[in-house]
């Protein structure tokens, strides 16, 4: 069964300093994509990476795959407090037709 | 922006009764989705949709519940006696081709009481 690990769970920090978070798995994924969720709303897609090793960059946003497509990070720098949300990791196995989610990481940046 | 729409946005019904869940994917979409998230769980995936059949499921998709693309705008999805359990928010996503990640709608409150 495909599990999503995403770490840390909670993250608060101050604003203007940079952080990461991670998602780590025992399976090789065709895709992993990043979603952010707000309370009471669908996730919405952020990014999504293809190839091992790709780097993908969206304003203070970077998001890498790794190397054997196993697992991805998100990199914020100077987090605002817009930043604030749950963020989420979602993988696709090669040959399935569905993303299984991770269990997110709650993010709060203070002002 | 291209949205999916869910609707309703809230359902408060008696356990035993259908319910049917509505969507309308963004139109030039191939690939529908279902997906359930209990109140401080994660996003749990329960059906794939594709030229008009079910292309995968998940454990949670058993006899009671059931999916339809009665024309073709509409995607629905169907639980046909209502259980506690089954409250969650329930998120429909499509795509446009596979691994280029989903657009969900803004979900719909199931409430099972």
């Amino acid at each position: 069964t495909q599990l999503l690990e995403q770490s840390p769970q909670f993250l608060s920090i101050q604003e203007g300093e940079n952080l990461t978070v991670y998602c780590n798995s025992s399976s090789v994924f065709s895709s992993l994509q990043w979603y952010r969720q707000e309370p009471g709303e669908g996730p919405v897609l952020l990014v999504t990476v293809v190839t091992g090793g790709e780097v993908k960059k969206l304003k203070r946003l970077t998001f890498q795959f790794g190397d054997a497509r196993k697992d991805s990070s998100l990199h914020i720098t100077a987090a605002q407090p817009g930043d604030t949300g749950l963020y989420l990791c979602a993988g696709e196995e090669v040959g399935d037709d569905k993303i299984i989610f991770g269990k997110g990481t709650r993010l709060h940046i203070l002002p | 922006e291209p949205e999916v729409t869910q609707t309703p946005s809230h359902q408060v019904t008696q356990m035993g009764q259908e319910v049917i869940l509505r969507c309308v994917p963004i139109s030039n979409h191939l690939y529908f989705y279902w997906y359930r998230q209990i109140l401080g769980q994660k996003v749990e995936f329960l059906v794939s949709f594709y030229n008009n059949e079910i292309s995968e499921k998940s454990e949670i998709f058993d006899d009671q519940f059931s999916v339809e693309r009665p024309d073709g705008s509409n995607f629905t999805l169907k639980i046909r006696s209502t259980k506690l359990e089954d409250s969650a928010m329930y998120f429909c996503a499509s795509s446009a081709v596979r691994e280029v990640g989903y657009t969900f709608g803004s979900g719909t409150r199931l409430t099972v009481v």
